[in-house]
């Protein structure tokens, strides 16, 4: 199994542009999470689903940001429009029997 | 609710010498308990975990925790630090199959020569 995989793995875009980060779990699990890493806030939860359903969106900082889970295979996590302080690494982790794998990030440069 | 505590933002050990990182955590269940690393630029690997049985588990590199529910702690242990082993550590807590993990907010490793 080739891991939890997002892409992309670096993005630097200018403020105020639309960022799209991506997601594939590994296959059979049930629980996918979005996470955001700063220096200053450490690992902040923003999101997660079960079976591909939103079940807690109350980490998604603001409108901006949203995050869809078509299929069990796919995931993302979408900033518009972004801010420099949206700059972070962008992880995602999907859980199986309680424990979680994690994918090797998305830094996001806002600039 | 579940939360974890780790105490310590920043350790540093000497190479060679005893690494102890604390984590408490609370939980109105019998937690699921996990460990994680964090190598510069990458994703989080876990390290080891308790879910049931032994109290007294074994990870990577040496690692190893204890789970004691009377001081509701998961302390990380490794006996001889390595240069290697210089990361960021997060303990974790989840109530089991599924529902959230709840991260401490880290304890950064420095491994001094």
């Amino acid at each position: 199994d080739a891991g939890v995989i997002q892409s992309p793995r670096h993005e630097v875009t200018e403020m105020g542009q639309e960022v799209t980060l991506r997601c594939k779990p590994i296959s059979g699990h049930d629980y996918l999470f979005w996470y955001r890493q700063t220096m200053m806030r450490g690992l902040e939860l923003l999101i997660y689903f079960n079976n591909n359903v939103p079940i807690d969106d109350s980490g998604m900082p603001e409108d901006r940001f949203s995050a869809k889970m078509p299929n069990a295979s796919f995931s993302t996590l979408k900033i518009q429009p972004s801010e420099p302080r949206d700059s972070a690494v962008y992880f995602c982790a999907s859980i199986r029997r309680g424990e979680a794998f994690f994918g090797q990030g998305t830094r996001l440069t806002v600039v | 609710a579940q939360s974890v505590t780790q105490l310590g933002s920043h350790v540093s050990v000497s190479e060679g010498a005893l690494v102890l990182l604390r984590c408490n955590y609370s939980s109105s269940v019998p937690p699921y308990l996990f460990w994680y690393v964090q190598y510069p630029n990458q994703g989080l690997q876990l390290l080891l975990k308790y879910t049931t049985g032994a109290t007294l588990v074994k990870g990577i590199n040496g690692f190893e925790a204890e789970f004691k529910k009377s001081e509701t702690s998961f302390h990380l242990t490794k006996p001889s630090a390595h240069m290697s082993d210089a990361a960021e550590y997060f303990c974790a807590v989840s109530e089991g199959t599924g529902n959230q993990f709840y991260f401490g907010t880290g304890t950064s490793l420095t491994v001094i020569p």
